[in-house]
């Protein structure tokens, strides 16, 4: 079985541009949620998403958002970038999301703005 | 807040003796947790969980204990290995919520 896939691997952007990045799930999972990784910091939630719906969101701004398909794939959307966007973006699925089940991490998106 | 924490940032050991990575969380109503193993390039890697029914729960050259009295998790690693040189983070669903929360990690670095 497939792990999560997340593309692109890598991204370089300027302060002002928006980005998307794509994430498809673990076939079956339903649940998809992004977490944003910089040095020295753990790991920020940012929202999930389970049949299409946000179910849960983290202390992020709106400049970050998402969606996600009926086939599950997932996207995740930075309007009006800042340096401090620069991260790895994880995406992880899970088969039906909720509180006690673990996350299937893909390798992540690496964002660079300049 | 939310907020889980790690006592030490980085741990050295050698080749072969135990490790002991260790974890506060602070949501007392939190019933699950999660170790993950992070290496250099690549995203978590699911290790072992637990449930606050039990104190402790062993895998593959792992344990993972769990004090809620004092909201504490550990992970164990049995006869480190290099391959085991990596992050590791533990996480908890903040008060029984939807969402893993994680802690900043420990670096884990095995020496010959």
């Amino acid at each position: 079985k497939a792990g999560v896939t997340q593309t692109p691997r890598y991204l370089i952007k300027t302060r002002g541009q928006q980005v998307t990045l794509s994430c498809s799930p673990i076939s079956g999972h339903r649940s998809v949620s992004w977490y944003q990784q910089t040095p020295g910091q753990g790991l920020q939630f940012l929202f999930e998403y389970f049949s299409e719906t946000q179910r849960n969101k983290g202390n992020f701004p709106g400049r970050f958002s998402g969606r996600q398909f009926s086939n599950s794939r997932s996207e995740m959307n930075v309007s009006t970038l800042e340096l401090g966007d620069s991260a790895l973006y994880l995406c992880a699925s899970s088969s039906v999301g909720g509180a006690a089940e673990k996350l299937f991490f893909g390798s992540g998106t690496q964002l660079s703005v300049l | 807040g939310e907020s889980v924490g790690l006592h030490l940032p980085t741990l050295s050991v050698q080749e072969g003796d135990n490790s002991i990575i260790n974890c506060a969380y602070s949501n007392s109503a939190s019933d699950y947790f999660i170790w993950y193993k992070q290496e250099s390039g690549k995203g978590p890697q699911f290790i072992i969980d637990i449930r606050s029914n039990m104190d402790k729960r062993q895998g593959q050259r792992v344990t993972v204990l769990l004090n809620k009295t004092v909201k504490h998790l550990s992970l164990q690693i049995a006869a480190t290995q290099p391959g085991d040189s990596a992050v590791y983070f533990c996480a908890e669903n903040m008060g029984r919520t939807d969402k893993l929360i994680f802690g900043t990690g420990t670096r884990l670095q095995v020496f010959p």
